[in-house]
């Protein structure tokens, strides 16, 4: 079964700094991965998707991620963090034999000012 | 934006009751999902349905769990009789397709605490 690990359940960094949150999948066929952002007292937001298209997807308010099945990674990454960062962030993988999607356990991020 | 709205965002329950959580998916969309996630754990997929039919299921989802659209808009996730492990946050999904990289777009959820 498809799976994903994300490193790290708390990662806080300084507002201007990089952000790196680590997702790696457990598959046997390519993936689909998707990496959602939870605000407090909302829903799952999409941040972006991979679709095979392009190994380095961007994705909104500045996110991006970069497929590597070398590594079987697709971290997140942004170059500012800025406070409206602060959430926790889920990656996903499509599960290849139906529709479900399969999660990580989440990282809070936390931006110090 | 379109987005799946779910009633109600909270709801505090007996256990042995029945309760019934309540999703409007995005209007041209034809799958629909339930998830949750129960705290501290990671988020798990219930069901999915199309076509007035349940599609795929979990382990999770016993006979205890049943998921109706009763008409055009809603689409409904009942539990017949509550147990306190059933206290998580529910989240309802909904997507225009399946498959592949489709999008699925999830509701704020309600927080399901069952006394």
């Amino acid at each position: 079964a498809q799976s994903v690990t994300q490193l790290g359940s708390h990662v806080s960094v300084s507002e201007g700094a990089l952000v790196l949150l680590r997702c790696n999948y457990s598959s046997s066929v390519p993936p689909y991965l998707f990496w959602y952002v939870q605000y407090p007292n909302q829903g799952l937001q999409l941040l972006l998707k991979y679709t095979s298209a392009a190994t380095l997807v961007k994705g909104i308010n500045g996110f991006e991620a970069e497929f590597k099945k070398s590594e079987t990674s697709f971290h997140l990454t942004k170059p500012s963090a800025h406070m409206s960062d602060a959430a926790e962030y889920f990656c996903a993988v499509r599960d290849q034999y139906g529709n479900k999607l399969v999660f990580g356990a989440g990282t809070i991020l936390r931006v110090k000012s | 934006e379109p987005e799946v709205t779910q009633t109600p965002s909270h709801q505090v329950t007996q256990m042995g009751q029945e309760v019934i959580l309540r999703c409007v998916p995005i209007s041209n969309h034809l799958y629909f999902y339930w998830y949750r996630q129960i705290l501290g754990q990671k988020v798990e997929f219930l069901v999915s349905f199309y076509n007035n039919e349940i599609s795929e299921k979990s382990e999770i989802f016993d006979d205890q769990f049943s998921v109706e659209r009763p008409d055009g808009s809603n689409f409904t996730l009942k539990i017949r009789s509550t147990k306190l492990e059933d206290s998580a946050m529910y989240f309802c999904a909904s997507s225009d397709q399946a498959g592949g990289p489709v999008t699925q777009y999830f509701g704020p959820g309600t927080r399901l605490l069952v006394l």
